[in-house]
C-alpha cells in the first residue's frame, strides 16, 4: 500500500530536549516536505526536499532542521524544542515535476512541548 | 507572500443537500489548484485538482469550478453525506515545481 509513515504520532516533551520526527514514503517520490498545522493558520511549510541531499526552507523553518540522506526518508529535527513548536506536523511527498502537484500526506504527528 | 484564503471558516448543511465551499486566491499567475479533505485525526487527502487552463472539472460527486476573472475557486459536493464532514482546504501552485500554498480551511458539518 502506498503511504507516508510518520513516527511518533503523539509526543509530549520538555523545552530543550532534542527530538526527531521520522517520515518515510514507499512511493519512490523525489519530493518530500514538512508542514505544521495550527488553528486559524492552516498548513504552513517548514522545509522541503526536491531529491536526495537537496533541501530548502519553506515559510516557517526557524527552529527546525531536516536531512535527506535517502530518497524514502525525510526526518524533521527539533534541536531545542520550545513551546511555540507545539503543533500538528505533517510529512508529505509527491513525484517531482510532471503534470500534477498532488501531495500525499502522512497521518500527522501531534507534538506538545512543555 | 500571497496566499489562498477561504470565504467561510464553517459550513453546515443537511444530509442530501448540495454543498459549495469557496476559496479566493490572490496570485493570478497560479497554474494549478487542488482541493484536499481532512478528516478528524487524519492527514489531508486529495479530492480533485484543476489546471488554470480549465474552468470546470468533475469527479465523483464533486465538481471544482475555477473563475480566473475574479480569482475564485469553488468545490461543489453533490448529495452531501455525513461522511463528507471534514475540513476542506484549497491549495494553489504558483508555477510548476513550486510548493503548494494552502488556505486556512473550511469545516463542513453534515447533519442527518
Amino acid at each position: 500500500e502506498a503511504q507516508v509513515t510518520q513516527n511518533p504520532r503523539y509526543l509530549i516533551t520538555v523545552t530543550g530536549k532534542k527530538l526527531t520526527v521520522t517520515c518515510s514514503q514507499n512511493m519512490n517520490h523525489e519530493y518530500m516536505s514538512w508542514y505544521r498545522q495550527d488553528p486559524g493558520l492552516g498548513l504552513r511549510q517548514i522545509y522541503y526536499s526536491m531529491n536526495v541531499e537537496v533541501t530548502d526552507k519553506g515559510d516557517v523553518p526557524e527552529g527546525y532542521k531536516v536531512s535527506r540522506k535517502e530518497k524514502r526518508n525525510f526526518p524533521l529535527i527539533l534541536e531545542s524544542p520550545s513551546p511555540n513548536q507545539t503543533s500538528l506536523y505533517f510529512c508529505a511527498s509527491k513525484q517531482y515535476g510532471g503534470n500534477t502537484g498532488e501531495l500525499f500526506f502522512g497521518e500527522g504527528s501531534r507534538l506538545t512541548v512543555l | 507572500g500571497e496566499s489562498v484564503g477561504l470565504h467561510l471558516p464553517t459550513l453546515s448543511v443537511q444530509e442530501g443537500d448540495n454543498s459549495i465551499i469557496n476559496c479566493a486566491y490572490s496570485n493570478s499567475a497560479s497554474d494549478y489548484f487542488i482541493w484536499y479533505k481532512q478528516e478528524s485525526g487524519k492527514g489531508p487527502q486529495f479530492i480533485i485538482d484543476i489546471r488554470s487552463n480549465m474552468d470546470k472539472r468533475q469527479g465523483q460527486r464533486v465538481t471544482v469550478l475555477l473563475n480566473k476573472t475574479v480569482k475564485h475557486l469553488s468545490l461543489q459536493i453533490a448529495a452531501t453525506q455525513p461522511g463528507d464532514s471534514a475540513v476542506y482546504f484549497c491549495a494553489e501552485r504558483w508555477k510548476a515545481g513550486t510548493a503548494l500554498i494552502f488556505g486556512k480551511g473550511t469545516t463542513l458539518s453534515v447533519s442527518s
